[in-house]
Order: C-alpha cells, then structure tokens, then sequence
C-alpha cells in the first residue's frame, strides 16, 4: 500500500460548525504532515508529526486542531472557521527520522486532498 | 532562509513540442531537490528527485539535474504531451529537516 487516503474529499460547513479531516497511511511512515492550499498558489505547511508528537506548528489559529492517534492516523478538527480558511487541505506522509535521513531525501506522500468550503 | 524560485506560468506548448521549467534555489548546506506534479483536483505527486550535486532525477521522460554552481534544478522533457498538462512545482529539502520548501508552482498546458 503506497497510498495516502483522506477523507472527506468534499465538506461543506457553517463558520459554527465542528467538522474533521481524516488521513490514513500504512505504508510504517513516521512522519505525517497538514498543508493548507489556496486556489493558485504552493501547499503551505501547518503542521508536522513526527513519531506521533507534535514537531512543528506553523503558527496555525487554534481553530485548527490536529491530532495525531496513532502511527497510521492523522485528524484536522475544525471549529469556528471563517470563510478565507476555504481551501484544498492536503495530508501527506515520509518516512522520517533516520529512515528518512539515510536515504538523503525525506520524500514526502501527498493525498488527494480535502476541498472545503467554509460558508 | 530556504527559497525556491520558479519561472512564471502559465506555459502554454503545442503537442510534442520541447519543455524547460526553470527552478533556481537558495538554501544553505546541500538539500534534496524534487519535482511534483499536481494534475487538475489531485493532490501532490512526486515526479522525480536529486538529493546530490550532478544527480539527475529521471521520470515519465522528464528529466532534471542538480546544478550545485548555478544552484538550479530546470525540469525538461523533450517532446510533451497533452496528458502533461499540470502545475508543476520545485521543492527542496534540508538533511534532516521536515519541511519541505516549495516554489509558487508553473501552470502547464499541452494543446493538441
């Protein structure tokens, strides 16, 4: 399995709504990744989990929760969005730490994305 | 800091014509170097990688080698096709480092 799954592909929720994001890989990555792309522009990075503990934080609002259950699994609860946070949230994947190192290149696995839109 | 810069999109080719995306970047030591490709409503695929200096990364027929004096990375394919048509984005990564530092991506289309 080289894949990295996110569910929902499409959400639509009000500004009081509470929602998730879901990714999943089984491919024994240790580091899992939330980038946040705007229409016409680069993945911006929001957040990096490295052996499931919080390593980087993009000075992200904290109405962007992520979460991290296990090695497998990453979440992104939303709560209280506003509509500029309307976008394609990507989940990605590496190998990390010193698998990653040795191989000289940490090459990250990206998902399909999840498209939402904040009404 | 780390940047990677790219050559303004969108490019516009006809079928089978000759391809060069230019990435010039700036970071400090030696970093990995990539190439992605994002078709339409997808996300983020790699489309090939160079970790050294003189490497050439090869993939799909594109191709692009790490020029360590000139600090670029230009994506080429000799003769493209319509099913190409996509942006395409320059990236670097530091040894050890989680971030991945991308440019602000090429638009391309392929007309028949």
């Amino acid at each position: 399995d080289t894949e990295v799954t996110q569910t929902p592909k499409h959400l639509v929720m009000g500004m009081t709504n509470k929602k998730s994001l879901k990714c999943e890989q089984h491919m024994g990555h240790r580091a899992m990744y939330w980038y946040k792309q705007k229409a016409k522009k680069p993945p911006e990075l929001m957040f990096v989990y490295s052996y499931e503990k919080l390593s980087i934080n993009e000075s992200v609002p904290s109405r962007f929760s992520p979460e991290c259950p296990n090695s497998s699994l990453l979440n992104l609860h939303l709560h209280a969005l506003q509509p500029e946070d309307s976008a394609l949230y990507l989940c990605a994947s590496s190998p990390g730490g010193l698998r990653g190192s040795r191989s000289g290149a940490n090459v990250l696995t990206f998902g399909a994305g999840s498209r939402l839109t904040v009404l | 800091g780390d940047s990677v810069t790219q050559m303004e999109g969108p490019v516009t080719l006809s079928e089978e014509a000759c391809l060069t995306i230019n990435c010039t970047y700036t970071a400090t030591g030696y970093p990995s170097l990539f190439w992605y490709v994002q078709y339409p409503g997808e996300g983020l695929q790699l489309l090939l990688k160079a970790t050294k200096a003189d490497d050439k990364g090869s993939n799909k027929g594109f191709e692009a080698t790490y020029r360590k004096e000139t600090t670029s990375f230009h994506l080429e394919k000799g003769s493209v096709q319509v099913s190409d048509s996509a942006v395409y984005f320059c990236a670097l990564s530091r040894f050890g480092n989680e971030k991945l530092t991308f440019g602000t991506g090429t638009r391309l289309t392929i007309i028949p």
